[in-house]
């Protein structure tokens, strides 16, 4: 199972785009990258996957370099509410989830 | 997408007793998982229940301990046994859908040990 590395915590403000990074030198061909967030006293809920190239929804984008060692999760116009932790994970399947350490994000006002 | 429920959702035991923990979801699904995550730490994959045939752990988690029932596709229980102060945790489920590239978590459920 392909490691992943991601910043222990990061602070933004109000209004500001963040982008988040993970590394993941070791994925395999089949796996996708695939980002969570979690609240406190919440379960992880799911905010968007990738294979490469970019992935946006309504929530984030998703960009993934060609060689896919790595991925970048921005988050347009963060407010106090998306005050989280964000997992990385990278797996061939829903079947198949390791969560690593997360980022600890803080928006402030 | 799939609803899931947990109970309890918080408890409170003695060492050396056990709690078996509930997860109920709205739709059937093949595989349920079971994760625990201590205080401000990353989620740790317990084990994966498949309806019909014994639960797989993860590497450090024993049957013994932890023990998993999948009477159907719908349900799944976690037992903690012999409960020590380091089982304090929150215990999650999660399912995955067949036709979905997401796992569905429920709220979790707050053990502490005393």
């Amino acid at each position: 199972l392909a490691k992943t590395t991601q910043p222990i915590s990061m602070d933004s403000y109000e209004g500001q785009e963040v982008n988040i990074t993970c590394s993941h030198n070791n994925i395999a061909t089949n796996d996708y990258i695939t980002w969570y967030q979690q609240f406190p006293s919440q379960g992880p809920r799911f905010i968007i996957q990738g294979y490469k190239t970019k992935v946006t929804n309504e929530v984030a984008s998703l960009f993934i370099p060609a060689d896919r060692k790595s991925s970048t999760l921005s988050l347009p116009r963060v407010s106090l509410s998306d005050t989280a932790v964000y997992y990385c994970l990278v797996a061939e399947n829903n079947n198949d989830m390791r969560f690593g350490a997360g980022t600890r994000l803080t928006v402030k006002p | 997408s799939a609803v899931i429920s947990q109970k309890p959702s918080r408890d409170i035991c003695q060492r050396g007793t056990s709690l078996t923990i509930q997860c109920q979801v709205d739709s059937q699904v093949t595989m349920m998982f079971w994760y625990r995550q201590q205080p401000g730490q990353s989620l740790t994959l317990i084990a994966t229940a498949n309806q019909g045939s014994e639960a797989t752990y993860e590497s450090g988690f024993v049957i013994d301990k932890f023990p998993i029932s999948r009477p159907n596709l719908t349900f799944s229980t976690l037992t903690v046994s012999n409960m020590s102060p380091e089982d304090s945790s929150i215990y999650l489920c999660s399912v995955g859908l067949s036709n979905s590239y997401e796992q569905y978590f429920g709220p979790g459920t707050r053990l502490t040990v005393t």
